[in-house]
Protein backbone atom coordinates (compact mmCIF):
# COMPACT_ATOMS: atom_id res chain seq x y z
CA UNK A 1 0.00 0.00 0.00
CA UNK A 2 1.17 3.51 -0.70
CA UNK A 3 2.11 5.61 2.22
CA UNK A 4 -0.17 8.56 0.96
CA UNK A 5 -3.28 7.78 -0.04
CA UNK A 6 -5.69 10.03 -1.61
CA UNK A 7 -9.04 9.74 -2.87
CA UNK A 8 -10.92 9.57 -5.25
CA UNK A 9 -8.12 9.83 -8.24
CA UNK A 10 -10.34 11.34 -10.72
CA UNK A 11 -13.35 13.23 -10.40
CA UNK A 12 -15.64 15.11 -12.63
CA UNK A 13 -18.26 17.79 -10.80
CA UNK A 14 -20.43 20.58 -12.25
CA UNK A 15 -20.36 23.63 -11.09
CA UNK A 16 -21.46 25.17 -7.53
CA UNK A 17 -21.37 21.23 -6.51
CA UNK A 18 -19.56 20.43 -2.69
CA UNK A 19 -16.28 18.29 -3.17
CA UNK A 20 -14.29 16.54 -0.59
CA UNK A 21 -10.87 15.44 -0.91
CA UNK A 22 -9.41 12.99 0.88
CA UNK A 23 -6.06 11.93 2.06
CA UNK A 24 -4.74 9.54 4.36
CA UNK A 25 -1.11 8.50 5.42
CA UNK A 26 0.76 5.62 7.09
CA UNK A 27 4.03 7.94 7.13
CA UNK A 28 3.29 8.69 10.84
CA UNK A 29 4.37 12.16 10.37
CA UNK A 30 2.43 15.05 11.90
CA UNK A 31 2.74 17.58 8.93
CA UNK A 32 0.49 16.91 6.46
CA UNK A 33 -0.05 19.83 2.51
CA UNK A 34 -2.51 20.17 -0.02
CA UNK A 35 -1.67 21.19 -2.86
CA UNK A 36 -2.15 22.36 -6.15
CA UNK A 37 -0.99 21.97 -10.04
CA UNK A 38 -1.62 24.24 -12.65
CA UNK A 39 0.62 23.26 -16.14
CA UNK A 40 2.99 26.02 -16.50
CA UNK A 41 2.34 27.08 -12.74
CA UNK A 42 4.15 24.39 -10.63
CA UNK A 43 2.92 23.48 -7.06
CA UNK A 44 0.77 26.09 -5.54
CA UNK A 45 0.13 25.38 -1.36
CA UNK A 46 -3.07 25.60 -0.28
CA UNK A 47 -3.70 24.68 3.32
CA UNK A 48 -0.76 22.86 5.72
CA UNK A 49 -1.62 21.41 9.21
CA UNK A 50 0.93 20.64 11.93
CA UNK A 51 -1.54 18.65 13.82
CA UNK A 52 -5.01 17.81 14.31
CA UNK A 53 -5.62 21.32 16.45
CA UNK A 54 -3.06 23.15 13.86
CA UNK A 55 -4.59 24.64 10.17
CA UNK A 56 -2.96 27.03 7.84
CA UNK A 57 -3.79 28.93 5.57
CA UNK A 58 -0.92 28.86 2.47
CA UNK A 59 -1.22 31.07 -0.73
CA UNK A 60 -4.07 30.28 -2.60
CA UNK A 61 -6.68 29.20 0.14
CA UNK A 62 -9.90 30.86 -1.11
CA UNK A 63 -12.61 29.03 -2.59
CA UNK A 64 -11.04 25.56 -0.44
CA UNK A 65 -11.57 24.56 2.97
CA UNK A 66 -10.02 21.88 5.29
CA UNK A 67 -10.52 19.23 7.96
CA UNK A 68 -7.77 17.33 9.93
CA UNK A 69 -10.02 14.26 11.24
CA UNK A 70 -6.79 12.62 12.59
CA UNK A 71 -2.81 12.61 12.47
CA UNK A 72 -3.39 10.35 9.33
CA UNK A 73 -6.14 12.38 7.80
CA UNK A 74 -6.16 15.56 5.82
CA UNK A 75 -9.47 16.29 3.98
CA UNK A 76 -9.86 19.12 1.33
CA UNK A 77 -13.58 20.62 0.25
CA UNK A 78 -14.56 22.68 -2.30
CA UNK A 79 -17.53 24.62 -0.61
CA UNK A 80 -18.63 25.87 -4.36
CA UNK A 81 -16.47 24.58 -7.49
CA UNK A 82 -16.25 26.47 -10.25
CA UNK A 83 -14.46 26.01 -13.19
CA UNK A 84 -11.03 27.65 -12.22
CA UNK A 85 -10.57 25.12 -9.60
CA UNK A 86 -10.25 22.55 -12.42
CA UNK A 87 -6.63 20.86 -11.53
CA UNK A 88 -4.33 18.60 -10.08
CA UNK A 89 -4.21 18.16 -6.48
CA UNK A 90 -1.24 16.51 -4.06
CA UNK A 91 -1.45 15.90 -0.60
CA UNK A 92 1.67 15.45 1.02
CA UNK A 93 3.34 14.98 4.38
CA UNK A 94 6.62 15.67 5.90
CA UNK A 95 8.73 15.23 9.23
CA UNK A 96 11.83 16.87 8.56
CA UNK A 97 12.75 20.00 6.73
CA UNK A 98 15.65 17.61 5.62
CA UNK A 99 13.28 15.05 4.23
CA UNK A 100 11.44 16.79 2.11
CA UNK A 101 7.84 15.59 1.36
CA UNK A 102 6.09 12.47 0.37
CA UNK A 103 3.29 12.91 -1.99
CA UNK A 104 0.39 11.01 -2.55
CA UNK A 105 -0.65 10.03 -6.77
CA UNK A 106 -2.93 13.33 -6.92
CA UNK A 107 -6.34 13.50 -7.56
CA UNK A 108 -7.18 15.22 -11.46
CA UNK A 109 -10.32 17.24 -10.72
CA UNK A 110 -12.67 18.67 -13.55
CA UNK A 111 -15.29 21.29 -12.46
CA UNK A 112 -17.76 21.58 -15.96
CA UNK B 1 10.15 35.39 0.58
CA UNK B 2 11.79 33.12 -1.60
CA UNK B 3 10.65 32.30 -5.06
CA UNK B 4 12.25 29.18 -7.47
CA UNK B 5 13.12 29.71 -11.17
CA UNK B 6 12.77 27.26 -13.63
CA UNK B 7 13.83 28.90 -17.08
CA UNK B 8 13.01 26.41 -19.55
CA UNK B 9 9.19 25.15 -19.90
CA UNK B 10 10.63 22.37 -22.06
CA UNK B 11 13.64 20.62 -22.65
CA UNK B 12 13.53 18.02 -25.80
CA UNK B 13 16.97 16.14 -26.15
CA UNK B 14 18.05 12.73 -28.37
CA UNK B 15 18.40 9.52 -26.02
CA UNK B 16 21.67 9.05 -25.14
CA UNK B 17 22.46 12.84 -25.17
CA UNK B 18 23.52 15.00 -21.98
CA UNK B 19 20.96 17.12 -19.95
CA UNK B 20 21.12 20.17 -17.93
CA UNK B 21 18.15 21.59 -16.15
CA UNK B 22 18.13 24.91 -15.08
CA UNK B 23 17.01 26.15 -11.83
CA UNK B 24 17.80 29.64 -10.00
CA UNK B 25 16.22 30.35 -6.50
CA UNK B 26 15.96 33.69 -4.37
CA UNK B 27 16.41 33.98 -0.76
CA UNK B 28 17.74 35.84 1.84
CA UNK B 29 18.20 33.32 3.95
CA UNK B 30 19.89 29.79 3.89
CA UNK B 31 17.33 27.25 1.94
CA UNK B 32 17.45 23.68 1.53
CA UNK B 33 16.89 22.45 -1.97
CA UNK B 34 15.40 19.66 -3.65
CA UNK B 35 14.58 18.45 -7.32
CA UNK B 36 11.42 16.15 -8.12
CA UNK B 37 10.46 14.06 -10.86
CA UNK B 38 6.60 13.28 -12.24
CA UNK B 39 5.91 10.64 -14.28
CA UNK B 40 2.65 10.79 -16.08
CA UNK B 41 -0.03 9.78 -14.22
CA UNK B 42 2.08 9.72 -10.85
CA UNK B 43 2.88 11.89 -8.08
CA UNK B 44 6.22 13.33 -6.89
CA UNK B 45 9.32 11.61 -6.13
CA UNK B 46 12.28 13.08 -5.20
CA UNK B 47 15.23 12.80 -6.88
CA UNK B 48 17.74 14.30 -4.78
CA UNK B 49 18.65 17.06 -2.39
CA UNK B 50 21.22 19.63 -1.23
CA UNK B 51 21.17 20.04 2.61
CA UNK B 52 25.25 21.23 3.10
CA UNK B 53 28.34 20.09 2.50
CA UNK B 54 29.33 19.27 -0.69
CA UNK B 55 28.20 21.11 -3.32
CA UNK B 56 27.60 18.24 -6.03
CA UNK B 57 24.82 15.83 -4.94
CA UNK B 58 23.99 12.40 -6.55
CA UNK B 59 20.79 11.38 -6.57
CA UNK B 60 18.43 8.55 -8.23
CA UNK B 61 18.59 6.93 -11.86
CA UNK B 62 21.90 8.79 -12.39
CA UNK B 63 20.80 12.48 -12.02
CA UNK B 64 23.24 15.07 -10.26
CA UNK B 65 23.22 18.60 -9.15
CA UNK B 66 25.21 21.12 -8.24
CA UNK B 67 24.68 24.00 -5.80
CA UNK B 68 26.22 27.44 -6.61
CA UNK B 69 25.59 29.89 -3.64
CA UNK B 70 26.93 32.82 -5.82
CA UNK B 71 24.67 32.36 -8.52
CA UNK B 72 21.88 30.80 -6.23
CA UNK B 73 21.35 28.08 -8.72
CA UNK B 74 21.30 24.41 -8.44
CA UNK B 75 21.00 23.13 -11.91
CA UNK B 76 20.21 19.17 -12.26
CA UNK B 77 22.42 17.34 -15.17
CA UNK B 78 22.37 13.78 -16.47
CA UNK B 79 25.32 12.73 -19.11
CA UNK B 80 23.20 10.34 -20.53
CA UNK B 81 19.16 10.41 -20.56
CA UNK B 82 17.00 7.46 -21.33
CA UNK B 83 13.73 7.44 -22.91
CA UNK B 84 12.41 6.47 -19.13
CA UNK B 85 13.91 9.99 -17.86
CA UNK B 86 10.52 11.31 -20.31
CA UNK B 87 9.04 13.23 -16.85
CA UNK B 88 8.46 16.48 -15.50
CA UNK B 89 10.99 18.09 -13.07
CA UNK B 90 10.21 20.25 -10.34
CA UNK B 91 12.80 22.50 -8.44
CA UNK B 92 11.96 23.66 -4.83
CA UNK B 93 12.97 25.41 -1.93
CA UNK B 94 12.30 25.01 1.58
CA UNK B 95 13.84 27.41 4.21
CA UNK B 96 15.26 25.36 7.37
CA UNK B 97 14.36 27.84 10.18
CA UNK B 98 10.72 28.12 8.67
CA UNK B 99 8.27 25.94 10.73
CA UNK B 100 6.14 25.45 8.19
CA UNK B 101 8.77 22.97 6.70
CA UNK B 102 6.76 24.05 2.95
CA UNK B 103 8.25 23.64 0.19
CA UNK B 104 8.09 26.19 -3.19
CA UNK B 105 8.14 25.02 -6.42
CA UNK B 106 8.77 26.36 -9.57
CA UNK B 107 6.70 26.16 -12.78
CA UNK B 108 8.54 23.30 -14.01
CA UNK B 109 10.33 21.78 -16.76
CA UNK B 110 9.13 19.00 -19.36
CA UNK B 111 12.18 16.84 -20.56
CA UNK B 112 11.10 14.70 -23.74
CA UNK B 113 13.59 12.16 -24.63
CA UNK B 114 13.32 11.61 -28.08
CA UNK B 115 14.63 8.18 -30.21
Amino acid sequence: DADVTQTPRNRITKTGKRIMLECSQTKGHDRMYWYRQDPGLGLRLIYYSFDVKDINKGEISDGYSVSRQAQAKFSLSLESAIPNQTALYFCATSDLPSTGFFFGQGTRLTVV
Amino acid sequence: AQSVTQLDSQVPVFEEAPVELRCNYSSSVSVYLFWYVQYPNQGLQLLLKYLSGSTLVKGINGFEAEFNKSQTSFHLRKPSVHISDTAEYFCAVSPPMDSSYKLIFGSGTRLLVRP
